[in-house]
């Protein structure tokens, strides 16, 4: 099946410092990656959808100036948190759905660790 | 969006088969039902989707009423690595507009 991987699987960071997360589909094309957070115990919460070449759409309560999206490539998109604090400690995962498949289906990363001290 | 109810969690045993339900009474024309499964520290991993009637592959059954406005997954013989979170989603599939948006989820935990 279709993978998809992030960089890193956990950080570490200090409160002020900027972090970015790469998510890349490694075997086909994704024109569309989402971002989502997760908290402990808590469900995914999507905070923007990332489409190629062209501005992220964030949702509702999500920073743009502070959670930057770039999704330069068809196979690569990044988060950048920038200014981190420790409230942005969180899990963080990304998604890329694959149209050329039979099936509509989003794949997603293992997911990357942040901590902020 | 279809908004998607579960229940908060499930126990059961090894061996025995699990079926949870959703019900999403707002579901539109064009929105599929997908399953994904959730380990903790890990990403979702996709378990089956459906538009009606019921699908079945290795590792699920996926049934859906007539209606749509609810489905049922069913796992076959849980094991001990069955315990997990396990959400359904209702999205339209092939259009541009759609993303997923995760419910709270059904917290399954498989008993010895």
């Amino acid at each position: 099946g279709a993978v998809v991987s992030q960089h890193p699987s956990r950080v570490i960071c200090k409160s002020g410092t900027s972090v970015k997360i790469e998510c890349r589909s490694l075997d086909f094309q994704a024109t569309t990656m989402f971002w989502y957070r997760q908290f402990p115990k808590q469900s995914l919460m999507l905070m923007a959808t990332s489409n190629e070449g062209s501005k992220a759409t964030y949702e509702q309560g999500v920073e743009k100036d502070k959670f930057l999206i770039n999704h330069a490539s068809l196979t690569l998109s990044t988060l950048t948190v920038t200014s981190a604090h420790p409230e942005d400690s969180s899990f963080y995962i990304c998604s890329a759905r694959d149209l050329g498949g039979r099936l509509d289906e989003q794949y997603f990363g293992p997911g990357t660790r942040l901590t902020v001290t | 969006l279809a908004k998607t109810t579960q229940p908060i969690s499930m126990d059961s045993y090894e061996g025995q088969e699990v079926n949870i339900t959703c019900s999403h009474n707002n579901i539109a024309t064009n929105d599929y039902i997908t399953w994904y499964q959730q380990f903790p520290s890990q990403g979702p991993r996709f378990i089956i989707q459906g538009y009606k009637t019921k699908v079945t592959n290795e590792v699920a059954s996926l049934f859906i009423p007539a209606d749509r406005k609810s489905s049922t997954l069913s796992l076959p013989r849980v094991s001990l690595s069955d315990t997990a979170v396990y959400y359904c989603l209702v999205g339209a599939a092939y259009t541009g507009g759609f993303k997923t948006i995760f419910g709270a989820g059904t917290r399954l935990f498989v008993k010895a």
